[in-house]
């Protein structure tokens, strides 16, 4: 079976404070693709970074980085020094190759407040 | 590069009757995905498209479907609508092919619906 899960369903914090997002998967497929998204109000979901599961190198971009792990089936997201702009809901997605499909998590809503 | 485009952007309509959405993938895309997006069951995945050829779909009633032109817009059309049909309806087209980056979903808009 393919899962995500986003355990944290919203997260509030004040502006400059630190993030993290947690995401499980499960997915049986040895190659497969991760993927962060974020919606603000706007409803508009915009691509924030794809992993691929033979890369388990971790990303920073900007105040955004993410945290990969295999062995624990994990893909963090953490937003440094968040700002009000941050406010929105973050998807984690799955891509297992065999499957073709995309599944995403329940997502998390994040606010920040100045 | 423009982006995914949706349109209509808001719908109304009254249950029982249809209704079709569009969606123009961002230039060169071939593949395009639709998902319904709920406040209970979140972002589900509809059906994908390439080349014309509906290529996987989700868990939907038959009286979900879409198509796909040849120049790679498409259409998502939802007959005898029923309340819980009252979602967020999101398009997302990816290039498609060989590199990495063609597993890079990129999203429209969206239309809601509201069915009364």
């Amino acid at each position: 079976a393919q899962k995500v899960t986003q355990a944290q369903t919203e997260i509030s914090v004040v502006e400059k404070e630190d993030v993290t997002l947690d995401c499980v998967y499960e997915t049986r497929d040895t190659t497969y693709y991760l993927f962060w998204y974020k919606q603000p109000p706007s409803g508009e979901l915009v691509f924030l970074i794809r992993r691929n599961s033979f890369d388990e190198q971790n990303e920073i971009s900007g105040r955004y980085s993410w945290n990969f792990q295999k062995s624990t089936s994990s893909f963090n997201f953490t937003i440094t020094a968040s700002q009000v702009v941050d406010s929105a809901v973050y998807f984690c997605a799955l891509y297992p190759y065999s499957w073709g499909k995309f599944q995403f998590g329940a997502g998390t809503q994040v606010v920040v407040t100045p | 590069k423009a982006g995914v485009t949706q349109t209509p952007r808001y719908l109304i309509k009254t249950r029982g009757q249809q209704v079709t959405l569009s969606c123009s993938p961002i230039s060169g895309h071939r593949s395009v995905s639709w998902y319904q997006q709920t406040p209970g069951q979140g972002l589900q995945f509809l059906f994908e498209y390439f080349s014309e050829t509906q290529r996987n779909k989700g868990n939907f009633p038959g009286r979900f479907s879409g198509r796909q032109f040849s120049n790679s817009r498409s259409e998502m059309n939802v007959s005898t609508l029923e309340l819980g049909d009252s979602a967020l309806y999101l398009c997302a087209s990816r290039s498609q092919g060989a590199a990495l980056s063609s597993y890079e979903q990129y999203f429209g808009p969206g239309t809601r619906l509201t069915v009364t």
